[in-house]
């Protein structure tokens, strides 16, 4: 069956440290992957999307298909990073996005 | 333009009672969805609608009905309510034409049922 997995529940850094938030996902048709982010008190949003190829927030996440990895990067993390991160994927054809767990970046002072 | 609204923010039930959770988008999107999010298992989908007038089972549709009103309006029900309903729901819409699948969510409703 199709999944996503965010192996890790939580991840702590130092401010100003490199972040990677993992995401493998199993589906062997076309994928399209997104990151969605959730900030303290505020709704889920788009962060990015692989098909854009873009950096927002200094955040970037290539798709690796033969790794089956769209993992999120950030060179230095910022306090304002802190949220929760889910990675989410769209099978084509279909409305429906699949979710990961979700992984709690938490940026330290 | 308000996006996606959903109503209550936060509701207490007791197990047995029945609820409507109401959801409407000013988007003029297509498809909308109902999301629970549980700590640990991220969002799963209740039920969703791909456009007015059809309403699909997501990954989570036991102990839930859904009526998608209009294209604006998609609400939730639970006829009889139970402990492990309790929960964060989120409501989300996606426009779905020109291949822009990016789904916008609501603020979510937190329900507790004792």
């Amino acid at each position: 069956a199709q999944r996503v997995t965010q192996p890790e529940k939580l991840l702590s850094v130092f401010k100003g440290a490199p972040v990677e938030l993992k995401c493998n996902y199993s589906y062997s048709g076309s994928p399209e992957l997104f990151w969605y982010v959730q900030y303290s008190r505020q709704r889920l949003q788009l962060l990015l999307r692989h098909i854009s190829r873009e950096s927002i927030k200094g955040f970037t996440a290539d798709l690796n298909k033969g790794e089956t990895s769209f993992h999120l990067k950030k060179p230095f993390a910022q306090e304002e990073d802190s949220a929760m991160y889910y990675c989410a994927l769209r099978m084509d054809s279909s409305y429906k996005l699949i979710f990961g767990s979700g992984t709690r970046l938490l940026v330290r002072p | 333009n308000a996006g996606v609204t959903q109503t209550p923010k936060f509701q207490v039930l007791k197990t047995g009672q029945s609820m409507t959770l109401q959801c409407a988008q000013d988007m003029n999107h297509n498809s909308m969805y109902w999301y629970r999010q549980d700590p640990g298992m991220g969002l799963r989908l209740i039920y969703y609608s791909a456009s007015e007038g059809t309403t699909d089972k997501g990954e989570v549709p036991n102990g839930y009905n859904v009526s998608r009103l209009n294209k604006r309006e998609f609400s939730l029900r639970l006829e009889s309510a139970a402990p492990s309903q309790t929960s964060v729901y989120f409501c989300a819409s996606m426009a779905r034409d020109r291949g822009n699948y990016e789904q916008y969510f609501g603020p979510g409703t937190r329900l507790t049922v004792t």
